[in-house]
C-alpha cells in the first residue's frame, strides 16, 4: 500500500520568504510527526499530532515554524520569514501501534 | 550530556562480520526504536522494542530496561547493509522520540 508521501521534495527559497511543506500519511494513522535533519546532524522532533487531541508543539524552534494537521489526515508544516539556518530535510512520519513510518522528507534550502 | 548516546559514532567492517552498534540512555523510557537512514535520506523503521530481544532477518535488537542499554547486531554483514543506524527513544512522559547522532556503517565488500 502507499507510504507516506511529502511534496515538495526540494525546495530551494530565498531567505525571509515564507514556505509550506506537505505530508501525507499513510490513511488510517492516528499520529503524525515532523522530523528536521540538518547537514551533518541528527534527526530533531518538531511537532506532533495524536487525532483530535491538542498537538506537541514543544519541539518548535521558534515562532515562525507552524503546523497544522486538518481533517486528521493531510498535514503542512508552515516556515515564516525563512533563515538559512531553516536549511534541513523536513520528515514527516505517520505511526498507528507506535511504529513510525517515515516520508522521503523534503529537502529545503534556503538562499 | 546528550539523553541518547550512540557508538560507535562510525564503523566500518568487512563483508560477513558480525556488528554491533550500541544505544544508552538516560531517561525513562516505553519503547526504543532502531531505526536506517540510507544514503538517499530515506528511513525506515527497523524495531521498536520495550524489553528483551527482537529478531529479523541477519537483525537482531535487544534492550535492557534496567541498564538503559539497547543493542542492534547485524549477521554476516553485507555491502547493502551500509547506512546510518539510529537509536530513538520515546520518553515515558510522551510520544516524541529522542533521537542518537547515529552510528555510520560502513560494510566492505
Amino acid at each position: 500500500g502507499a507510504g507516506v508521501s511529502q511534496s515538495p521534495s526540494n525546495k530551494v527559497t530565498e531567505k525571509g520568504k515564507d514556505v509550506e511543506l506537505r505530508c501525507d500519511p499513510i490513511s488510517g494513522h492516528t499520529a503524525l510527526y515532523w522530523y528536521r535533519q540538518s547537514l551533518g546532524q541528527g534527526l530533531e522532533f518538531l511537532i506532533y499530532f495524536q487525532g483530535n487531541s491538542a498537538p506537541d508543539k514543544s519541539g518548535l524552534p521558534s515562532d515562525r515554524f507552524s503546523a497544522e494537521r486538518t481533517g486528521g489526515s493531510v498535514s503542512t508544516l508552515t516556515i515564516q520569514r525563512t533563515q538559512q539556518e531553516d536549511s534541513a530535510v523536513y520528515l514527516c512520519a505517520s505511526s498507528l501501534l507506535g511504529v513510525r513510518h517515515f516520508g522521503p522528507g523534503t529537502r529545503l534550502l534556503v538562499l | 550530556k546528550n539523553e541518547v548516546e550512540q557508538s560507535p559514532q562510525n564503523l566500518t567492517a568487512q563483508e560477513g562480520e558480525f556488528i554491533t552498534i550500541n544505544c544508552s540512555y538516560s531517561v525513562g523510557i516505553s519503547a526504543l526504536h532502531w531505526l536506517q537512514q540510507h544514503p538517499g535520506g530515506g528511513i525506515v523503521s527497523l524495531f521498536m522494542l520495550s524489553s528483551g530481544k527482537k529478531k529479523h532477518g541477519r537483525l537482531i535488537a535487544t534492550i535492557n530496561i534496567q541498564e538503559k542499554h539497547s543493542s542492534l547486531h547485524i549477521t554476516a554483514s553485507h555491502p547493502r547493509d551500509s547506512a546510518v543506524y539510529i537509536c530513538a527513544v520515546r520518553e515515558t512522559s510522551g510520544s516524541r522520540l529522542t533521537f542518537g547522532e547515529g552510528t555510520q556503517l560502513t560494510v566492505n565488500p
